[in-house]
C-alpha cells in the first residue's frame, strides 16, 4: 500500500510570495491534517480536513490555508510569505480522524526556505 | 493548554547500552499517546500508541509505557540503526486529530 505522499519536495521562495503545498493520503484515508516543523517551534498543527471540510484548526495566521478534494487530496497554501515561514511542511493521513483515535502517517514533508 | 515534555533533549549510548527516553505530559483529558521515530529529512513514522496508565507495547527492541503522567520509551540492546530523533504526542479528548508534540529526543547509537 502506497504511503503519504508530498509534492514538491523542496522549495525556495522570496518574501511575499506564495505557495502551494500537495498531500495525497494512503488510499482510504479521509482525514488530512498538516503540521509545521521548524527547529524552534518543534512540530506545531496547522488544520485538519475531512470530507473537504476543514474541521479543526491551530494557531497559525490566517495567511496559512488549505483544502480538501472529493478524493481526499488537499493542498495548503500560504500567502504572503515572511522569513519565519520557511520549515518542513509535514501532512499526515488517518481513516476518520476527528474525535476517532486512528494513527496519523505522515508523508515525507515539503522542504520550505523563504530568501 | 496540553504540554508535552521530553527528556534527555539528546543522547548518546554504546551499541548494545540499554536504556529509556522520558516523556512527561499535561493534558485535561488523555485520548491516546503516540511515539513516532523521526530520520533526518524524513518525516515521523509510527511506532506506538499508548490509550491508559498500566499500558505496555513492544516492537523488536523497544518497549513503551504509560503511566497517568508519562511515557518511558525503553531501548533493548540499541543498534546504530535505530539512531533517529524519537518524538511523543499526546491527542487529548477535545482537541480532535490534533497532536501535540514534544521537542523530541536525539538518539546516537555508536558502533
Amino acid at each position: 500500500k502506497a504511503g503519504v505522499t508530498q509534492t514538491p519536495r523542496y522549495l525556495i521562495k522570496t518574501r511575499g510570495q506564495q505557495v502551494t503545498l500537495s498531500c495525497s493520503p494512503i488510499s482510504g484515508h479521509r482525514s488530512v491534517s498538516w503540521y509545521q516543523q521548524t527547529p524552534g517551534q518543534g512540530l506545531q498543527f496547522l488544520f485538519e480536513y475531512f470530507s473537504e471540510t476543514q474541521r479543526n484548526k491551530g494557531n497559525f495566521p490566517g495567511r496559512f490555508s488549505g483544502r480538501q478534494f472529493s478524493n481526499s487530496r488537499s493542498e495548503m497554501n500560504v500567502s504572503t510569505l515572511e522569513l519565519g515561514d520557511s520549515a518542513l511542511y509535514l501532512c499526515a493521513s488517518s481513516r476518520q480522524g476527528g474525535h476517532f483515535t486512528d494513527t496519523q502517517y505522515f508523508g515525507p514533508g515539503t522542504r520550505l526556505t523563504v530568501l | 493548554e496540553d504540554q508535552v515534555t521530553q527528556s534527555p533533549e539528546a543522547l548518546r549510548l554504546q551499541e548494545g547500552e540499554s536504556s529509556s527516553l522520558n516523556c512527561s505530559y499535561t493534558v485535561s483529558g488523555l485520548r491516546g499517546l503516540f511515539w513516532y521515530r523521526q530520520d533526518p529529512g524524513k518525516g515521523p513514522e509510527f511506532l506506538f500508541t499508548l490509550y491508559s496508565a498500566g499500558e505496555e507495547k513492544e516492537k523488536e527492541r523497544l518497549k513503551a509505557t504509560l503511566t497517568k503522567k508519562e511515557s518511558f520509551l525503553h531501548i533493548t540492546a540499541p543498534k546504530p540503526e535505530d539512531s533517529a530523533t524519537y518524538l511523543c504526542a499526546v491527542q487529548e479528548e477535545t482537541s480532535g486529530s490534533r497532536l501535540t508534540f514534544g521537542e523530541g529526543t536525539q538518539l546516537t547509537v555508536n558502533p
